[in-house]
């Protein structure tokens, strides 16, 4: 069975201080796909990156980046020079081939304090 | 492109009644997902839509929930009767096409329910 842990429940910064947010995930599957999503206080899920299980190049988009390892099964996001507007919880999912059901972990809580 | 658009945001009933939300997703995509995420937790699928066909309920509580897609766009769902456990938000999601290779599910702005 598929399973996302994320094992940091709330995590407490200041701003322009560097951020990684843990996920490891479990499948038996050869072929899954992992995302991560940033809720803010709005509500709604914003998606952040989809990564499938053949490519392990890690990834950098302006302050974000994401390690993928499958040795270890994680899949771990950094935010660098973190900002007041990056408080959110943040969510790791995974989905495996064959179903688009994504199960997510269980979040993280980021506040960045000015 | 506008996105997915989910009524209403805010819900408050008491329990045994009975409530529904409604779910507009992206223009052009054909599956549609409905979430429940409790306080605290991540989100939980209930149902999958493929255009109007089901494709997966096996988390739905059948007993008291009940969800469509008659014509393939939008999206209905319904509890009947609401317990105190239903408190949550609700929200619906939609990709492209359901292929089983991990299409991008964008999210709707969700429905918070309080059943008191």
């Amino acid at each position: 069975a598929q399973k996302v842990t994320q094992a940091q429940t709330e995590i407490s910064v200041v701003e322009k201080e560097d951020v990684t947010l843990d996920c490891v995930y479990e499948t038996r599957d050869t072929t899954y796909y992992l995302f991560w999503y940033k809720q803010p206080p709005s509500g709604e899920l914003v998606f952040l990156i989809r990564r499938n299980s053949f490519d392990e190049q890690n990834e950098i988009s302006g302050r974000y980046s994401w390690n993928f390892q499958k040795s270890t099964s994680s899949f771990n996001f950094t935010i660098t020079a973190s900002q007041v507007v990056d408080s959110a919880v943040y969510f790791c999912a995974l989905s495996e081939a064959g179903s688009e059901k994504l199960v997510f972990g269980k979040g993280t809580k980021l506040t960045v304090n000015p | 492109e506008a996105g997915v658009a989910q009524s209403p945001r805010y819900k408050i009933i008491e329990k045994r009644q009975s409530v529904a939300f409604w779910c507009n997703p992206i223009s052009g995509h054909a599956t549609l997902y409905w979430y429940q995420q409790i306080l605290g937790q991540g989100p939980k699928l209930l149902i999958q839509f493929q255009n109007n066909g089901v494709v997966d309920d096996s988390q739905l509580p059948k007993d008291r929930f009940s969800a469509e897609r008659l014509k393939g766009v939008d999206s209905t769902l319904k509890i009947q009767p609401a317990k105190l456990e239903d408190s949550a938000v609700y929200l619906c999601a939609s990709s492209l096409r359901t292929k089983g290779r991990g299409e991008t599910q964008y999210f709707g702005p969700g429905t918070r329910l309080l059943v008191l």
